[in-house]
């Protein structure tokens, strides 16, 4: 299997312009999780789907942030407008099962001027 | 809402020394806590996953145990080596990290 799948690899913008970021789970996986990991804030949880379905979006900082899941194989992160506070790797993890173990992505370096 | 702390922040240790790493979480329903590695510049690495219903987990020279009543879990790392230096960071089902512990291993 090729594991979790996230595109871009590293993103560079200007603040104001919109982002997407992708993310593919592993076949099979019910579950999908967006992370934001920062060196002041540590990893954070901004949302997670179950069966393509956002069962809590508690972590999404502002509106300006909105995720989807239109199907069981791929999801986004969308951040409109970005600002230059929202520079961090976004992590897209996904998992299934009874242990409900969860696989990363190799994230998103996102940086905004 | 759960809340996970880990001790040591950092930790500098000899090749070869025997070594604990520690998580503590705060609701003692926790479904399963999960122990990974990150190295710099790098995803994380699944290490071990242990589910309420068991004690601990091994693979290799790594232990975890889990302890809910006491709310805490160890990741045991047994003849440490240079390519274990690593960032471990702890989670519980939920998606709630620890901010990991830094561990360096000298050669």
């Amino acid at each position: 299997d090729a594991g979790v799948i996230q595109s871009p690899r590293h993103e560079v913008t200007e603040m104001g312009q919109e982002v997407t970021l992708r993310c593919k789970p592993i076949s099979g996986h019910n579950s999908l999780f967006w992370y934001r990991q920062t060196m002041m804030r540590g990893l954070e949880l901004l949302i997670y789907f179950n069966n393509n379905v956002p069962i809590d979006d508690s972590g999404m900082p502002e509106d300006r942030f909105s995720a989807k899941m239109p199907n069981a194989s791929f999801s986004t992160l969308k951040i409109q407008p970005s600002e230059p506070r929202d520079s961090a790797v976004y992590f897209c993890a996904s998992a299934t099962g009874e242990a409900y173990e969860q696989y990363f992505g190799p994230g998103t370096r996102l940086t905004v001027t | 809402k759960q809340e996970v702390t880990q001790i040591p922040a950092a930790l500098s240790v000899p090749e070869g020394e025997n070594l604990v790493l520690n998580c503590s979480f705060t609701d003692s329903a926790i479904y399963n806590l999960q122990w990974f590695r990150q190295d710099p510049g790098k995803g994380l690495t699944s290490l071990l996953l242990i589910q309420s219903s068991q004690r601990e987990q091994t693979s290799g020279r790594l232990n975890a145990s889990l302890d809910k009543s006491s709310g805490r879990s160890t990741l045991y790392i047994a003849a440490s080596q240079p390519g274990d230096s690593a960032t471990y960071l702890c989670a519980s089902f939920e998606g709630v990290f620890g901010a990991g512990t830094i561990l360096r291993v000298k050669s």
